[in-house]
Parts: structure tokens; sequence; C-alpha cells
């Protein structure tokens, strides 16, 4: 199995603030990584696929870069809407993908 | 817009037994693979379950495996997930989730809104 290594597991920003998420897989998944957004009691939100495209209506201030085992997500300029915890996943053993631990980003 | 709708969540003793559906609609759901992705309260995401879009094809974490089976009626846009031999471990929200292109990798674009497990005495 791949495993998935999220960094942080939580962080504190404010408003306006860039921040940026890390995500390490064990082996080698090209760019079969996506990201998604989870407010509480809602459900997981695509952002961005295939590393770094980004996913139809999800504001440009979101990015994502990467290829092989190390990728990043960056929200730049963090707006009060973005608090929430995001999931990386890989998608490189489909349909047997996997999911990082999270990173709860709080104010 | 398409939507999917979970239900069939509740209350099971362990050793039990639950039902899981999720109604879909707005596109051709023959033509997309489906997954069951969990969440145990306060924890992340684990893939459990998928179906090929063909719908012969059926996929299963080592987790459930043998004791989960996931389904689906073309009729009735519904994708199933029967839940046999239930354990405390089980209990999470469960959510369906699209695959986003008919071929291709498991990202999902459309979740569900989830329904609750929960696998107590």
């Amino acid at each position: 199995d791949i495993q998935m290594t999220q960094s942080p597991s939580s962080l504190s920003a404010s408003v306006g603030d860039s921040v940026t998420i890390t995500c390490r897989t064990s082996e080698s998944i090209s760019t079969y990584l996506n990201w998604y957004q989870q407010k509480p009691g809602k459900a997981p939100k695509l952002l961005i696929h295939g590393a770094s495209t980004l996913h139809s209506g999800v504001p440009s201030r979101f990015s994502g870069s990467g290829s092989g085992t190390d990728f990043s997500l960056t929200i730049s300029s963090l707006q009060p809407e973005d608090f929430a915890t995001y999931y990386c996943q890989q998608s490189y053993t489909t349909p047997r993908s996997g999911f990082g631990g999270g990173t709860k980003v709080e104010i | 817009e398409v939507q999917l709708v979970e239900s069939g969540g509740g209350l099971v003793q362990p050793g039990g037994s639950l039902r899981l559906s999720c109604a879909t609609s707005e596109f051709t759901f023959s033509s997309f693979a489906m997954s069951w992705v969990r969440q145990p309260p306060g924890k992340g995401l684990e893939w459990v379950s998928a179906l090929s879009g063909s719908g012969a094809t059926t996929f299963y974490a080592d987790s459930v495996k043998g004791r989960f089976t996931i389904s689906r009626d073309t009729s009735k846009k519904t994708l199933y997930l029967q839940m046999n031999s239930l354990r405390a471990e089980d209990t999470a929200v469960y959510y369906c989730a699209k695959r986003m292109f008919s071929s291709g990798d498991d990202t999902f674009d459309i979740w569900g809104l989830g329904t609750m497990v929960t696998v107590s005495s």
C-alpha cells in the first residue's frame, strides 16, 4: 500500500495569509494526486486534480504543485470561507485510492 | 445539477446488517464508476468499495472484504452497499462518490451528503 503523509496536521492562520500544505507519498504516483476541502458536517469538495489542475468553480487563490512523491496545496490570501480541513488523495492505485490524514486550517 | 443522496444508515448491533442506498440523478449512471468512502467520527477519509462503470467489476478494501457487497440498479439509478457482520470499527459517515471521468483514475467530483452508521450494543 502507498503510505501518505500530510503535514501539518493543523495550522493557525489569519485572513489574508498564504498557507501551504504538503502531502508526501511512499512511492511515486506521477501526478495522480487530488486535493479536497471539507467543512464540518459536510461532504468533501474537489479542489484540485492531477496535482495542479483547478477544478471548475474553485477560486484561483487555490493552487497545487508537485509530482512523484512530493506535493503541495497553497492557498494565497486566505478567506474566511477557507477555514476547513484539507485532504490529499492518491488515485494512482485506482480504484483502491488512499487519503492523507488531513490538515485542519484554523483561525 | 448532479446530486447523490445516501440513505439507510442507522444504529445497528455488532454482527448486524444494513443496506445503504445512493440515489443519483442527472448523469448517465452506467457510464461512471462509483465508490463508497467512509469517515469515522473525528477522523479522516477511507475508501471502502468501488463498482466499475460497466457494473461488472467490484473492489473492496481489505477491512470490509467478505462482509460488504457493492451493487447497483441501473433502472433506479441507485448504488447500494450491503453491510453484513458489522463491527464497532465500521461506525462512520458513509459517502457515495462519483468518478469525474468515465475512464481514468478515481478523482471524485461529486459526493453525497453522507449517511451515518453506528455499530453499538
